[in-house]
């Protein structure tokens, strides 16, 4: 089931902060963050694991919040790099042996000098 | 090498015509994944492989056949596709995921583009 993320676009000046949120109606065993630039690959941000445990990049923060299955990426003192659409990754027990994990739609953010 | 490479990078093909895709990586992950993505939209999930198993297919059409060959190989057999199936075709591997396990960090190659005409 795919995840709610907003805002769906944003725009920034450089070294402005944005947040984006991600929520889910489904219990959550992880949530993932990607970035993707028009014609490329999404490339990793950050994971988070239910029970706290974190992996990402030292200058992107992002909280997990198990109860409200919600999830926060902060970009502060953003940089024009970090344009580009950020999609959230959820991944819930989805039967059997398996775990799914399903983008929601993207967050188009525009960093203006 | 970090890397997960995929070829061609574009690809166009007529309905009748038998084509396929291929993605490799070398970082000994033992997950790899086909996604779809269209314009302006999220990746979605086609097929999971764990340990060269199919863990997960997504109720893809049957001219979408995927094959993994061995543990660095995955390939995605098309045929008989439809225009609608055009799209830019993602590969992933991650360290450990289906059967039972966390996707963990997904490590994307640079795609195919497939035009179907």
């Amino acid at each position: 089931q795919q995840p709610v993320q907003s805002p769906q676009a944003v725009i920034l000046r450089e070294g402005e902060d944005a947040v984006i949120n991600c929520s889910s109606s489904k219990a959550l065993y992880s949530v993932h963050w990607y970035r993707q630039k028009h014609g490329e690959a999404p490339v990793f941000l950050m994971i988070l694991l239910k029970g706290g445990e974190q992996k990402g990049h030292e200058k992107i923060s992002a909280s997990f919040n198990e109860k409200k299955q919600q999830s926060s990426l902060y970009l502060t003192a953003s940089q024009l790099s970090y344009s580009g659409t950020y999609f959230c990754g959820t991944e819930y027990y989805s039967g059997g042996s398996n775990y799914k994990l399903t983008f929601g739609k993207g967050t188009l953010l525009t960093v203006n000098p | 090498d970090t890397e997960v490479t995929q070829t061609p990078k574009h690809l166009v093909m007529g309905m009748t015509n038998k084509k396929s895709l291929k993605c490799e990586q070398h970082m000994g992950h033992r997950a790899m994944y086909w996604y779809k993505q269209k314009a302006k939209k999220p990746p979605e999930l086609m097929f999971v492989y764990s340990y060269e198993k199919l863990s997960i297919n997504e109720s893809v059409p049957s001219r979408f056949s995927p094959e993994c060959p061995n543990s660095s190989l995955l390939n995605l057999h098309l045929h008989a596709l439809q225009p609608e199936d055009s799209a830019l075709y993602l590969c992933a591997s991650s360290q450990d995921g289906g059967r039972g396990r966390f996707t963990g960090e997904l490590f994307f190659g640079e795609g195919s583009r497939l035009t179907v005409l």
